[in-house]
């Protein structure tokens, strides 16, 4: 069974640049979770599906980040404009259901913001 | 706001060595607590999963316990092994959902 896919594996851009992250989930599992993990710290939430409604979006900064879950499969996560304290590494998981399930997590995108 | 820390933030031992990973948090009211892995590039693979009305799991050398009165969890390796090596992060289910809260992990070095 094929894991969670996420591409690109690495991305560097300049500052003020837009940038796109592409996941797609186990299939069958119907939530999907981007987290954002800093050198040398534990991943942190960013955005939570459930089908393609966004249930949890806290802490998702919502004036630079946007990200969409269309038809319930796929997601991407948008970055317009980048500050260089965007780089980090973006994380995308999914699960079956709730919060009984363990989360499956994708390679991750490495961001180099310049 | 829930707070998860891990000690000790690096170890290094030999190889055949038992060892412990210690896990604390700051609110009781969890749903479950995750251990996972996490090898240097990769995403994280999941090791044990300890539900909130479970004291412990159990896979192969790996054991994890849970005393949630207490705030803590600890993973237990027995008879390490140099492909033991990664860092290793306990996360806590809170929220009445399915979120996350990480801490910043442990750095395994398992030496020949």
């Amino acid at each position: 069974e094929a894991g969670v896919v996420q591409s690109p594996r690495y991305k560097i851009i300049e500052k003020k640049q837009p940038v796109a992250f592409w996941c797609n989930p186990i299939s069958g599992h119907n939530t999907l979770y981007w987290y954002l993990q800093n050198l040398g710290q534990g991943p942190e939430l960013l955005i939570r599906y459930e089908n393609e409604e966004a249930v949890d979006d806290s802490q998702l900064p919502k004036d630079r980040f946007s990200a969409e879950r269309l038809k319930g499969v796929d997601s991407t996560l948008k970055i317009q404009p980048a500050e260089l304290g965007d780089s980090a590494v973006y994380l995308c998981a999914s699960s079956l259901a709730g919060n009984t399930d363990t989360q499956y997590f994708g390679p991750g995108t490495r961001l180099t913001v310049l | 706001k829930q707070e998860v820390t891990q000690i000790p933030a690096a170890l290094s031992v030999p190889e055949g060595e038992n060892l412990v990973l210690n896990c604390s948090f700051t609110d009781s009211a969890i749903y479950n607590l995750q251990w996972f892995r996490q090898d240097p590039g990769k995403g994280l693979t999941s090791l044990l999963l300890i539900q909130s009305s479970q004291r412990e799991q159990t896979s192969g050398r790996l054991n994890a316990s849970l005393d949630k009165s207490s705030g803590r969890s600890t993973l237990y390796i027995a008879a390490s092994q140099p492909g033991d090596s990664a860092t290793y992060l306990c996360a806590v289910g809170t929220g009445g959902g399915n979120k996350l809260t990480f801490g910043t992990g442990t750095q395994l070095k398992v030496e020949l």
